[in-house]
């Protein structure tokens, strides 16, 4: 059962504190994207990798985002210092580009307080 | 500026009757247009999609349609069932760059 799989599920942390999200895309898929959901811009791209190169971080705010692949099995979005306006929804999604649709793993509900 | 735009915030359809979804964009160099729906406290799922140089797409309920000279799609549900209750997602991908652009999403309520 194919799937893209993200830890945690929920993050609860104070502001100030870094956190890392973590995502393992589908075996085989070479194109990574991090999204983020609001309720205003829905669905915001922030960053995206092919073949574990960063390919367009420009939605990511510089100066405290971070998006990295270790390796192929492995992609991680970290935020430092964390902030409230960054509460929301982060999904990982990973595709190749011989098929048409990104699929997308449960996401990780952060809370910063 | 947003790219993909759905401007209906929410649509509310008695079952069994055809629920129409609404996307607009600006960008001619997407290739293919997708619709994701999405339950809560759940990632998107894909649903359909819609090669740009195709002006429809059936798969059982579901039906896309593309107008590239209006640059608008639309998502048909018939008949619609309380099980489509969810938020749907229109999405283009750009035809160079492979990357994904989603709207602000429309939630669907599908009434018995």
């Amino acid at each position: 059962d194919a799937r893209v799989t993200q830890t945690p599920r929920d993050k609860v942390t104070e502001m100030g504190q870094e956190v890392t999200m973590r995502c393992q895309p589908i075996l085989g898929h070479n194109t990574v994207f991090w999204y983020r959901q609001t309720m205003m811009q829905g669905l915001e791209l922030l960053a995206y990798f092919r073949n574990r190169a960063p390919l367009d971080d420009s939605g990511m705010p510089k100066d405290r985002f971070s998006a990295e692949m270790p390796d192929a099995t492995l992609a991680t979005l970290k935020i430092q210092p964390s902030e409230p306006r960054d509460s929301a929804v982060y999904f990982c999604a990973s595709g190749t580009t011989l098929n048409t649709e990104a699929f997308f793993g449960q996401g990780t509900r952060l809370t910063v307080v | 500026d947003q790219q993909v735009k759905q401007n209906s915030p929410s649509l509310s359809v008695q079952e069994g009757r055809i629920s129409i979804l609404n996307c607009d964009y600006t960008n001619s160099m997407f290739d293919y247009f997708l619709w994701y729906k999405k339950y809560p406290a759940e990632g998107p799922t894909f649903l359909i999609s819609i090669s740009s140089i195709k002006d429809k797409n059936e798969d059982g309920r579901f039906t896309v349609f593309l107008n590239k000279s209006a640059k608008h799609l639309s998502l048909h549900i018939v008949p619609s069932q309380p099980g489509d209750s969810a938020v749907y997602f229109c999405a283009a991908r750009d035809s160079g760059t492979y990357k994904y652009i989603f709207g602000t999403g429309t939630r669907l309520k599908v009434l018995a």
